[in-house]
């Protein structure tokens, strides 16, 4: 079964400063999945990434296969970037298999 | 262009009793998934389904049952709930076209309660 770690826990920062989360997962993966969760609770889906690097607006995720290791950046940190960041792990090459899950960052951004 | 719609939203029930939620797409994903989220731990497998008529456990499918009769419905049933059981739950899905493989989309979740 894979384990899949994230740190920190809770981070609150202000606005502006560049922010980074991490993701170790303890067994070869397919792809790895960083999540959103909004204070509402909806998850929305912001990359998957199987291998180098992936950017989205002010979000950047990268992943090293070799070191079982992902990162998710945020640059110019805002107050609605505020929100739980999950990184997901799938094993199989289809992903039909379901996620694992790590237990989340909390990020808080302050104005 | 509503994604992925679970019902209900909420809902409190008494110990032993038993009720079904119901998770549809309309993307035409093959494959759905029931996940629960409790405090201070991930979201965690229940049952997933890989194609309409069929269904698998996940890490934590006891006193749960599902089914998938219709590519787009998938059904979670409580047989008689458990305080155990109070947790949010949350449906999704996801497919595979020609060897690739595409990321979740996710309902917005049930809050259930057992009292």
């Amino acid at each position: 079964k894979n384990e899949v770690e994230q740190s920190p826990q809770n981070l609150t920062a202000q606005e502006g400063e560049f922010i980074t989360i991490n993701c170790s997962y303890s067994v070869g993966i397919s792809a790895l999945h960083w999540l959103q969760q909004h204070p509402g609770g909806g998850i929305v889906s912001l990359f998957m990434l199987s291998s180098g690097k992936k950017k989205h607006g002010r979000l950047i995720a990268t992943i090293n296969i070799q070191e079982k290791h992902s990162s998710l950046h945020i640059t110019a940190s805002h107050p609605r970037d505020s929100a739980v960041y999950i990184c997901a792990a799938s094993q199989t090459g289809g992903g039909a298999d379901g996620l694992t899950f790590g237990k989340g960052t909390h990020l808080i951004i302050q104005p | 262009n509503a994604g992925v719609t679970q019902t209900p939203k909420f809902r409190v029930l008494k110990t032993g009793q038993s009720m079904t939620l119901l998770c549809a797409q309309d993307m035409n994903h093959e494959y759905m998934y029931w996940y629960r989220q409790d405090p201070g731990m991930g979201l965690r497998l229940i049952h997933y389904s890989v194609g309409e008529g069929t269904t698998a456990k996940g890490e934590v499918p006891d006193g749960y049952n599902v089914s998938r009769l219709k590519k787009q419905n998938f059904l979670l049933g409580l047989e008689s709930a458990a305080p155990s059981q109070t947790s949010v739950y949350f449906c999704a899905s996801s497919f595979s076209s020609t060897g690739q493989y595409y990321g979740y989309t996710f309902g917005s979740g049930t809050r259930l309660t057992v009292v």
